[in-house]
């Protein structure tokens, strides 16, 4: 599994987005880019991933360069609620996902 | 619609015990596996159970061993507990070895504590 480098924290203003860079610049071409988060004491939550498009659910929106070297998160309104750790994550379908460190996201008022 | 749900939450064991956690996958999921969370770390896989069978492994000892039953619901035993085995111990379910459409499902984890 290719591994990914992501910074060790960012702030966010609550109300306003937060966008969560990642870099996975060994991914293969059959590789998926996911993202969880691990909320203190809870375990990781499924938030989005993709292939090679850009993807949009209720959470979140996922964009990946045309190289797919790269990738950003993007919570359009962050909120106190999405204060967490935020993994990103390349796997192929159906094999183990390989964590990071993550990246602490703290969301101030 | 239940979640994963994982028993017990807490569990105290003194160095050389045995230890079984418990998972229960989440609704019409079929494929369990486990990860180890260790304080201020990412999760680290354990293995995965497909089938009742292992089918992927992580870099664990062989102390570490598992089970599926039919009902899909699966145990994690570890043997000969070591102080640094003590860590929030995680299980997530996903319909198939995928996981590709919907991600993989966790449940909120068994803290272990090695004493």
């Amino acid at each position: 599994d290719a591994k990914t480098t992501q910074p060790p924290s960012m702030d966010c203003a609550e109300g306003r987005a937060a966008n969560l860079p990642c870099n996975h610049s060994t991914i293969s071409g059959n590789e998926y880019v996911y993202w969880y988060r691990q909320i203190h004491s809870q375990g990781p939550q499924y938030i989005i991933h993709g292939l090679k498009n850009n993807e949009t659910n209720e959470m979140a929106s996922l964009i990946i360069t045309e190289d797919r070297k790269s990738s950003t998160l993007i919570l359009p309104h962050a909120t106190l609620r999405d204060t967490a750790v935020y993994y990103c994550i390349v796997s192929l379908g159906g094999n183990k996902l390989v964590f990071g460190a993550g990246t602490i996201l703290r969301v101030k008022s | 619609d239940a979640g994963v749900t994982q028993s017990p939450t807490h569990l105290i064991k003194t160095r050389g015990q045995q230890v079984t956690l418990r998972c229960s996958p989440k609704s019409g999921h079929d494929t369990v596996s486990w990860y180890q969370q260790a304080l201020g770390q990412g999760p680290q896989f354990i293995f995965q159970y497909y089938e009742e069978e292992e089918r992927q492994r992580g870099n664990f000892p062989d102390r570490f061993s598992g089970h599926q039953f039919p009902n899909y619901s699966s145990e994690l035993n570890v043997n000969a507990l070591l102080l640094g085995d003590s860590a929030l111990y995680l299980c997530a379910s996903s319909l198939g070895q995928g996981g590709v459409n919907y991600g993989y499902t966790f449940g909120s984890g068994t803290r272990l504590t090695v004493v």
